[in-house]
């Protein structure tokens, strides 16, 4: 069955320093979404993804944040200058009329 | 309560017991959407309702959609300690902006169900 995958799984990095982290998504899906998950709290929308833009961002992804996608395949998530509050669990997802399919996320920790 | 909270908060159950879950939203979508997480893990997606139904099955879940009530519940039958996870419901953030309907979503706090040996 087709999934989202995600890489990697863990990333620690020095406040600071910039990350990026990556995402193939679903073959067939055309829109493509990032979210973040702080410990203990609620699954956040950060920004939506489609026809080679961005469609919608939420509050969160501010100037720090930004999103590409390099290729035919890959999605990705850059934080420049990461911040201690930026350590949490990304998920990416792709969507289409059956529904959104995350992958298992990467758990970014900044110290 | 905001969009797509989910009630209890909280569910232990033994074995082989049924699980329901419920779920309120505010406003009106188009569709709601079921996941699961295990610990610290990826948001599995479990089952896709849409406004023009009532029900739908998947295995051992059920889920039903009640448009009037804002409501909508997941039940598992003859549950296992593997369906010991946190369960949330999501709905769109934007129900009728096509195809981000299905993917931006709002999602509630969670149900965290465990299933006892």
């Amino acid at each position: 069955e087709p999934e989202v995958t995600q890489t990697p799984s863990h990333q620690v990095t020095q406040m600071g320093q910039e990350v990026i982290l990556r995402c193939v998504p679903i073959s067939n899906h055309l829109y493509f979404y990032w979210y973040r998950q702080i410990l203990g709290q609620k699954v956040e929308f950060l920004v939506s993804f489609y026809n080679n833009e961005i469609s919608e961002k939420s509050e969160i992804f501010d100037d720090q944040f930004s999103v590409e996608r390099p290729d035919g395949s890959n999605f990705t998530l850059k934080i420049r200058s990461t911040k201690l509050e930026d350590s949490a669990m990304y998920f990416c997802a792709s969507s289409e009329a059956s529904g959104a399919f995350f992958g298992q996320g990467t758990r970014l920790t900044v110290v | 309560s905001q969009q797509g909270e989910e009630d209890p908060q909280a569910l232990s159950i033994q074995e082989g017991e049924n699980a329901t879950m419920n779920c309120s939203y505010k406003t009106s979508i188009n569709n709601l959407q079921w996941y699961r997480q295990n610990s610290g893990r990826g948001l599995v997606h479990l089952i896709l309702i849409r406004s023009n139904e009532r029900e739908k099955h998947s295995g051992r879940l059920r889920v039903t959609l009640d448009t009037s009530k804002k409501s909508s519940s997941l039940l598992i039958t003859a549950s296992r300690a593997a369906d010991t996870a946190s369960y949330f419901c999501a709905t769109p953030s934007t129900p009728f902006a096509g195809g981000t309907s299905y993917g931006k979503l709002t999602f509630g706090q969670g149900t965290i169900l465990t299933v006892h040996p």
